[in-house]
Order: C-alpha cells, then structure tokens, then sequence
C-alpha cells in the first residue's frame, strides 16, 4: 500500500521567505508526526497530532514554526520568516494505535530545506 | 532528560565481518525501543521495536536485543547492501506519548 508521501522533495528559499511543506500519512493513521533532522545530528521531534485531540506542540523551536492538520489526513508545516539554521530535512510520520497503546511510526521521504 | 545515545558514530566492516551496534538509554517508564534504518537521501524505514528487557528479534542477517539500560543491534555476516545509517529510538511514558527520542545514529559501512 502506499506509504507517507511529502512534497515538496527538495525547497530552496531565501531568508526571510516563509515555506510550507506538505504530509500525506498513510490512510487510517490516526497519529501525525513532524521531526527535524540537522546535518550529523539526531532527529528531533517538533509536533504530534492525535485524532481530535489538541496537538501536542512542545518540540516547535520557535513561534515562527506551526502546523495543521485537517482531521486525520493531509498536514502542514509552516515556517515564516525562515532563517539560515532552519535548514534541515523535516520528516513527517504517522501510525495506528497497536494493542496496548505502542505505536510504530512510518516515515515519509522527508523535504530537504535549504535557506540561502 | 530522556536520552539515547549511540555507539560507535561510524563502523566500516569488510564484508562478513560481524558485529554489533549500540543503544544506551535513559528514559523515564520505557514503553518500547525502535530500531530504523535510513539510506542517504530517505526517510528511516522500520526494523524492530522491542518492548521489555530479554527481548529479541530477527530479520535476515540482523537481531536486535534489549536490556533494561541498552539495545544492541548484531549484524552476522553483512553485505554492501547493509550499509546504511541505523537509527535506534524510544518512547517513553508520560506527557509526551507518542514521540520518539532518537539517537544520533550509526553510520555502517561495508565494503566487499
């Protein structure tokens, strides 16, 4: 079946431009993830959204990040203002809830964010 | 803070040569750990997910084992096409369920 898809692939903008990216989980995931993967280092976690119930926003490095989501489908991360450290791949996720609560999350490709 | 850390960073084996990656842990009520492979330019794709300490798991030329304080992931006999960063996370209890805490990952390089 078709798995987490992210567009675009690849976006250059220049600082001070505003960016959104794009997630489309797999169909039936309840659970949306956005991480942040900088040059040599691990992946840090942004925001997560569950079902109808208010995401979890807690990973978000500044007010210049955000994030929506329409129920439990398409989703988007918004960074205004951009600046030259926002520059990473940012990954989105998603996973159905498995017995017990313990969820695997699956991975899209990931959109590779460069700021000039 | 919950931490996970990984070892070595880089590990270059001919190939056949076994061995084994690292993942130390420090995370408050474990409610599973993660192992995911990430080839240059993807997003991790899953392996395993081990939930209490004792545990193990295989696929092909990989077994992944848990303790209460690391994860330990043995490659036996690798191929070229096992190189690949490997990435070890975790999720943990309270607040924040859901999220995962990564590592910073083990770049495998395996030569013929």
């Amino acid at each position: 079946g078709a798995g987490v898809s992210q567009s675009p692939s690849n976006k250059v903008t220049e600082k001070g431009k505003d960016v959104e990216l794009r997630c489309d989980p797999i169909s039936g995931h309840t659970a949306l993830y956005w991480y942040r993967q900088r040059l040599g280092q691990g992946l840090e976690f942004l925001i997560y959204f569950q079902g109808n119930s208010a995401p979890d926003k807690s990973g978000l490095p500044s007010d210049r990040f955000s994030a929506e989501r329409t129920g439990e489908s398409v989703s988007t991360l918004t960074i205004q203002r951009t600046q030259q450290e926002d520059s990473a791949v940012y990954l989105c996720a998603s996973s159905s809830r498995l017995a017990g609560g313990l969820e695997t999350q699956y991975f899209g490709p990931g959109t590779r964010l460069l700021v000039l | 803070e919950d931490q996970v850390t990984q070892s070595p960073e880089a590990l270059r084996l001919q190939e056949g040569e076994s061995s084994s990656l690292n993942c130390s842990y420090t995370v408050s009520g474990l409610r599973g750990l993660f192992w995911y492979r990430q080839d240059p330019g993807k997003g991790p794709e899953f392996l395993f997910t081990l939930y209490s300490a004792g545990e193990e798991k295989e696929k092909e030329r990989l077994k992944a084992t848990l303790t209460k304080k690391e994860s330990f992931l043995h490659i036996t006999a690798p191929k070229p096409e096992d190189s690949a960063t490997y990435l070890c996370a975790v999720q943990a209890g309270g607040s924040t369920l859901g999220r995962l805490y990564f590592g910073r990952g083990t770049q495998l390089t395996v030569w013929p």
